[in-house]
């Protein structure tokens, strides 16, 4: 069975600010893909980035990238120069081996301050 | 392109009545999810299909819910008899099928905006 954990029910950061959100999972897979996700109060649920567990390098997204630790099972997700319209809650998520399912952590919710 | 398309956005109902959500997915996604978030969590797989067969249903309560995908391309997802904790938003992904899964595969899965549905 798959595992997310975010421990992170809310975070604060200021505007132009860098923050780190926390992940980590639990699976006896080999092959793995780990997914973020951010959802605004709007409700759809919005692709960030992705990271193959076989992927050398970090995942980079324009302001996003994935800091992937495999040893340690964790994939925190950084956003770099934090923006207003970045408020919005974050999910971690994870496809394993055999099938296309995604599960998901429970969330963190970010609030960018001016 | 056009996202994924639900239709309605929020659904009041009384208990032990039925309602139904519909999905429209990206135009040449093989694969459709309905997800079930309950406030506070994040989304659970209740069913995925591949075109028009089943993948996996096994977190779909069987008594109470339905879901079809005819012609392997828009969905429907039904509830009935409605119960209080069927209360959540109940989203609609789809994706390209790579035929992989796992690292490599990159199945990006995109979501619709939800029905949020208040069983009361």
């Amino acid at each position: 069975a798959q595992k997310i954990t975010q421990t992170q029910p809310g975070m604060f950061v200021q505007e132009k600010e860098a923050v780190t959100l926390d992940c980590t999972y639990d699976t006896s897979d080999q092959s793995y893909g780990l997914f973020w996700y951010k959802q605004p109060s709007s409700g759809e649920m919005i692709f960030l980035i992705y990271q193959g567990s076989y992927d050398e390098q970090n995942a980079t997204e324009g302001r996003y990238s994935l800091n992937f630790q495999k040893a340690r099972k964790s994939a925190n997700l950084v956003i770099s120069a934090s923006q207003l319209g970045d408020s919005a809650m974050y999910f971690c998520a994870m496809e394993g081996a055999g099938s296309y399912q995604l599960t998901f952590g429970k969330g963190t919710k970010l609030s960018v301050i001016p | 392109e056009a996202g994924v398309a639900q239709s309605p956005r929020y659904k009041i109902i009384e208990k032990r009545q039925s309602v139904a959500f519909w999905c429209n997915p990206i135009s040449g996604h093989a694969t459709l999810y309905w997800y079930q978030q309950i406030l506070g969590q994040g989304p659970k797989l209740l069913i995925q299909f591949q075109n028009n067969g089943v993948v996996d249903d096994s977190q779909l309560p069987k008594d109470r819910f339905s879901a079809e995908r005819l012609k392997g391309v828009d969905s429907t997802l039904k509830i009935q008899p409605a119960k209080l904790e069927d209360s959540a938003v109940y989203l609609c992904a789809s994706s390209l099928d790579t035929g992989l899964a796992g690292a490599g595969a990159k199945n990006i899965q995109y979501f619709g905006a939800g029905t949020r549905l208040s069983v009361l």
